[in-house]
Parts: C-alpha cells; structure tokens; sequence
C-alpha cells in the first residue's frame, strides 16, 4: 500500500520558537493532503486540508497565521507551529491519498511537546 | 455535512470473546466508511472500508464490518478476541463530493481480559 512519513516523530521546543512538520508521500502523488490534531485520549480533528500550489484551507477555529501550511510539490505538504505554545502540545497527523482514490493514507504521526 | 457516532468509549470483552465495536454516521451523500486502529503513540492503521458494492465488507485481524443504510450504521465485529487486538478504534467518514475529507468519531477503547 501506499506509504507516508513525517518527520520528525517527536520534537520538543521551548515556548515562542517555531516548528515545522513535514509529510510525504513515499510512492505516489497527493494533490491534496490533510492535517489532523489529536490530544491525549481523544480523536483527530481535522485542522486544514493542503492544496499543492494553492493555499490551505483550514477547519474553522484553527487559526492560519498559526499553523502555516505549505504544499510546495506533490509529494510534500509542511505545518509550521509558529511561536508555539504548551497548549500547542499534541500529536499531529498527516494523511494523503492519490488523486481519485478515496482512501487516505496517515503518516505516523508527529508528537509535539512544548516547554 | 458529516458526521460520526462511535457508541461507547470503552468496551471490554474476554479473550476469545465476540467483539462489536457501534458506529453510525450521517451523510447527505453517498458516504465512504472506515475503521482504522491505533496503537499507543501510533499513527492510524486502515482496517476495512466501505466505498460501494458488498455491504459486508472484510478487513485485516479478522475484523469486518456491515454498512446497513437503513440504520446508518457501520459497525465493526470479530468472532473471537485477541489481546492483540487490545487498543483504540475509531469509525470515519467520507465522500468524493467532500473531497475524501475524513471526519472520525470519537473513538473506541477495547480492552482484552485474559
């Protein structure tokens, strides 16, 4: 099947530096990839969907200016945690999917912890 | 819009037992239904999905799943459990129109007893 990664797996920064998350897609094409957030015991909500060579669209409440995304090329989408925060602290998954198939695919996700 | 139910957040079942895991979902549309385990501090591994044709529909570990249109449900069943099988399940939601936005539940916690 088809493979995603993201990098890093874990990372801890301190309060106000940012972060940036990347994820690819190993062995296919995503024109669209997804960004999801999930805290300690509770499920994914879906934060933006990234567009390759437009700009995101984010789920209402997540603010963009925040959570730069960037989907510079069919096989890579970023998340940037600006100035981040401990609130900011949580798992941050990817997914993908070629184009006209309907299953996603999710990377393993990044685990986020900020002092 | 979409959404997911997931009936339970926690269900424990003796080895061996039969599992059954709820999910009903509403769609406007023709939905896309998954269920996908995850592991501690893992990342979403897709078990079975319903996209069209058989209803009943056969994934990994032995798990399967019935979309019944009628009920909007999509639950998830297993003959008999195993304490691999110990970990967080969760039912999704999908379509083509939404551009395979997936929309999960809240998830389900099994428990295996020995």
């Amino acid at each position: 099947g088809a493979v995603v990664s993201q990098h890093p797996s874990r990372v801890i920064c301190k309060s106000g530096t940012s972060v940036k998350i990347e994820c690819r897609s190993l062995d296919f094409q995503a024109t669209t990839m997804f960004w999801y957030r999930q805290f300690p015991k509770q499920s994914l909500m879906l934060m933006a969907t990234s567009n390759e060579g437009s700009k995101a669209t984010y789920e209402q409440g997540v603010e963009k200016d925040k959570f730069l995304i960037n989907h510079a090329s069919l096989t890579l989408s970023t998340l940037t945690v600006t100035s981040a925060h401990p609130e900011d602290s949580s798992f941050y998954i990817c997914s993908a999917g070629p184009t006209s198939v309907e299953t996603q695919y999710f990377g393993p996700g990044t685990r986020l912890l900020v002092l | 819009a979409q959404s997911v139910t997931q009936l339970g957040s926690h269900v424990s079942v003796s080895e061996g037992a039969l599992v059954l895991l709820r999910c009903n979902y509403s769609s406007s549309v023709p939905p896309y239904l998954f269920w996908y385990v995850q592991y501690p501090n893992q990342g979403l591994q897709l078990l079975l999905k319903y996209t069209t044709g058989a209803t009943l529909v056969k994934g990994i570990n032995g798990f399967e799943a019935e979309f019944k249109k009628s009920e909007t449900s999509f639950h998830l069943t297993k003959p008999s459990a195993h304490m691999s099988d110990a970990a967080e399940y969760f039912c999704a939601v999908s379509s083509n129109t939404g551009g395979f936005k997936t929309i999960f539940g809240a998830g389900t916690r099994l428990f295996v007893k020995a």
